[in-house]
């Protein structure tokens, strides 16, 4: 079974306006940790959110939020106010165990391809 | 620049060479991570060094792969006599086990 799950291959945003990327994990760990990366065309891979899972809040790092539904699974990853730059492609993660665990390897999902027009 | 480096940026072999990548990690950083894109994929894990010691790899990580980090600073990747099933982006990440990894631009190779 896949550990991460995106069902939308490709986003489009109208700037200025707010989008909600999806993802869904899967683990039988409790503690476990959520992230979000992006790549732009350029290929390297900038990390942009964390959610642990016995953080209570959702995380939230400027623009971005992080809409952790522990019981659903899922881990959307919200941009507000989107921005031409945003484009880019969209990566959710999962590494089981707590933060600092030798278990280093994050799994991540297949991707979401967003497009910011003006 | 104190981000991780890796080179070359890309790498044009015929299959049956060898090839060897690079990665310079963040200086502080004691965890290096070798990870694997293919178009339209996520990147899949490759293997993982504390320090100087390999202490997780992929199955995916054939007896033709072999990953090194020497002196717990910078790491190699070599696969030999290559297939094109082997083009891909080859990234490197590395971190100070506080959990996010830091990324570097990758590697690209491309079998012919």
């Amino acid at each position: 079974a896949q550990k991460i799950t995106q069902t939308q291959p490709g986003m489009f945003v109208q700037e200025k306006e707010a989008v909600t990327l999806d993802c869904t994990y899967d683990t039988s760990d409790q503690s476990y940790g959520l992230f979000w990366y992006k790549q732009p065309s350029s290929g390297e891979m900038i990390f942009l959110i964390y959610q642990g899972s016995y953080d209570e809040q959702n995380a939230t790092e400027g623009r971005y939020s992080l809409n952790f539904q522990k019981a659903r699974k899922s881990a959307n990853l919200v941009i507000s106010a989107s921005q031409l730059g945003d484009s880019a492609m969209y990566f959710c993660a999962m590494r089981e165990g707590p933060r600092g665990s030798t278990l280093g390897r994050l799994y991540f999902g297949r991707g979401t391809q967003l497009t910011v027009w003006p | 620049d104190t981000g991780v480096s890796q080179n070359p940026r890309h790498k044009i072999t015929k299959r049956g060479q060898n090839v060897t990548f690079r990665c310079d990690p963040i200086s502080e950083h004691n965890r290096l991570y070798w990870y694997r894109q293919t178009l339209g994929q996520g990147p899949e894990f490759l293997t993982y060094f504390q320090n100087e010691a390999q202490l997780e790899k992929s199955r995916l990580l054939s007896d033709r792969f072999s990953a090194e980090r020497p002196k717990g600073s910078f790491s190699t990747l070599e696969i030999q006599r290559t297939e094109q099933g082997d083009s891909a982006m080859y990234l490197c990440a590395s971190n100070q086990a506080t959990g996010e990894l830091f990324f570097g631009e990758g590697s690209r190779l491309t079998v012919l």
